[in-house]
């Protein structure tokens, strides 16, 4: 199995620039989730997905962070415009849910995105 | 008060020892509780979780949780220098919608 794909690895742009954030999720898997993790933050959860349906974007800093999950296997976190306060790592993490049992949560590698 | 607290450390112990990292929490009603070894520029992966009060060992990994206290801990016996990383504490709310969320994490530094 791929694991959480991730893409791209790294990303250097300039503020006011739009970005976008990819991620595949582990086959099968139903939910999916989006997270940014900073020194001073820790790990924050933006956004998670049921069956490709939003549920929780509380975490969502503000109107410039979209995301979307348009089918079971691809999910898109965008940023526009960027600002150097996103410099960070974002992580996609993916996970089977069924009924009330807890299946674990795997992360993909991260996106390291620097907002010069 | 953040929802999941632990120290920021670093703990330093020196190989072969016990490390204890701890982790307390605000919402009485969570259920689950992970804990997550984050290595130096890699992403979080699990390595115990437990649901009920009391201990679960596993290996050389012990978590213990007390629910009365709003406490889980790890304990890593026998450390090795390999245990060295930040290690997460995250919990599932009360609505156990399946959300985590995650203290700031304690840097494990074991010393050979």
């Amino acid at each position: 199995d791929a694991g959480v794909i991730q893409s791209p690895r790294h990303e250097v742009t300039e503020m006011g620039q739009e970005v976008t954030l990819r991620c595949k999720p582990i086959s099968g898997h139903n939910s999916l989730f989006w997270y940014r993790q900073t020194m001073m933050r820790g790990l924050e959860l933006l956004i998670y997905f049921n069956n490709n349906v939003p549920i929780d974007d509380s975490g969502m800093p503000e109107d410039r962070f979209s995301a979307k999950m348009p089918n079971a296997s691809f999910s898109t976190l965008k940023i526009q415009p960027s600002e150097p306060r996103d410099s960070a790592v974002y992580f996609c993490a993916s996970r089977w849910t069924s009924g009330s049992s807890y299946n674990e949560q795997f992360f993909g590698p991260g996106t390291r995105l620097t907002v010069l | 008060q953040k929802e999941v607290e632990q120290n920021s450390g670093p703990l330093s112990v020196p190989e072969g020892a016990i490390a204890s990292l701890n982790c307390t929490y605000s919402d009485r009603g969570s259920q689950s509780f992970f804990w997550y070894r984050q290595y130096s520029g890699k992403s979080p992966e699990l390595i115990m979780f437990i649901y009920s009060n009391g201990d679960k060992e596993d290996g050389r990994f012990t978590a213990q949780l007390n629910k009365a206290s709003q406490y889980v801990s790890l304990l890593i016996r026998d450390s090795q220098p390999s245990d060295s990383a930040t290690y997460l504490c995250a919990v599932t709310g009360s609505s156990n919608t399946g959300k985590l969320i995650f203290g700031q994490g304690t840097t494990l530094q074991v010393k050979p």
